[in-house]
């Protein structure tokens, strides 16, 4: 277990829906990345956040939006859904966010755009 | 362009026999180097990293890492391979700069026969 949580674990949807992914990093983390894994194109990262700041940006379509709360838990708000945006979406923390860090990842939710 | 490569996709061994997983990186700089594992419905899990020092890094599980700068490499190894080791490897680079994230090269299924 990373101590990294994420809610719900798998997600069912239509095409043209929006949903929104929680992920809660582990105590003490201050930054939260997002991935998507896909058979396409990988894993790829989508955005990282720290301390309430986006930190930096990846692959992440402008359909898609991610914030970082106050308690540092982090939503990833995805938008106008299209079957190619089924992929398992992670979420990872680190302490600090610089590049030597480790990351620990979440279980990951499934979503299933159909 | 920069990126991490895994030249093989599927990789299958016998209980017991010795396991080298490659991965070669395309930066101009030596990138920090991660191996993670991902087994079936879990998140990644780190193995190990090198940012610097001794090449040869020793991980969890048992696997270590060796770095060669003039091979751009960064295999993973294990002396004597588990069942419980089949999963999915993948190596990861953070850019040297001021990148953070990671970038995940597509991954080694490793199948381990009894």
């Amino acid at each position: 277990d990373s101590g990294v949580t994420q809610t719900p674990k798998h997600l069912i949807t239509a095409t043209g829906q929006r949903v929104t992914l929680r992920c809660s990093p582990r105590s003490g983390d201050l930054s939260v990345y997002w991935y998507q894994q896909s058979l396409d194109q990988g894993l790829q990262f989508l955005i990282q956040y720290y301390n309430g700041e986006e930190r930096a940006k990846g692959n992440i379509l402008e359909r898609f939006s991610a914030q970082q709360f106050p308690d540092l838990h982090s939503e990833l708000n995805l938008s106008s859904l299209e079957l190619g945006d089924s992929a398992l979406y992670f979420c990872a923390s680190s302490i600090s966010g610089s590049g030597t860090d480790t990351q620990y990842f979440g279980p990951g939710t499934r979503l299933t755009v159909l | 362009a920069q990126s991490v490569t895994q030249p093989d996709i599927h990789i299958t061994v016998s209980e017991g026999a010795s396991l080298e997983l490659r991965c070669n990186y395309s930066y101009g700089a030596t990138p920090y180097l991660f191996w993670y594992v991902q087994s079936p419905g879990q998140g990644l899990q780190l193995l190990l990293k090198y940012f610097s020092g001794d090449t040869l890094v020793q991980g969890i599980k048992g696997f270590e890492a060796e770095f060669k700068r003039s091979q751009s490499s960064f295999n993973l190894r294990k002396p004597s391979v588990h069942w419980s080791d089949a999963a999915e490897y993948f190596c990861a680079v953070v850019a040297p700069g001021s990148a953070r994230q990671l970038t995940f090269g597509s991954g080694t299924q490793l199948t381990v026969l009894p």
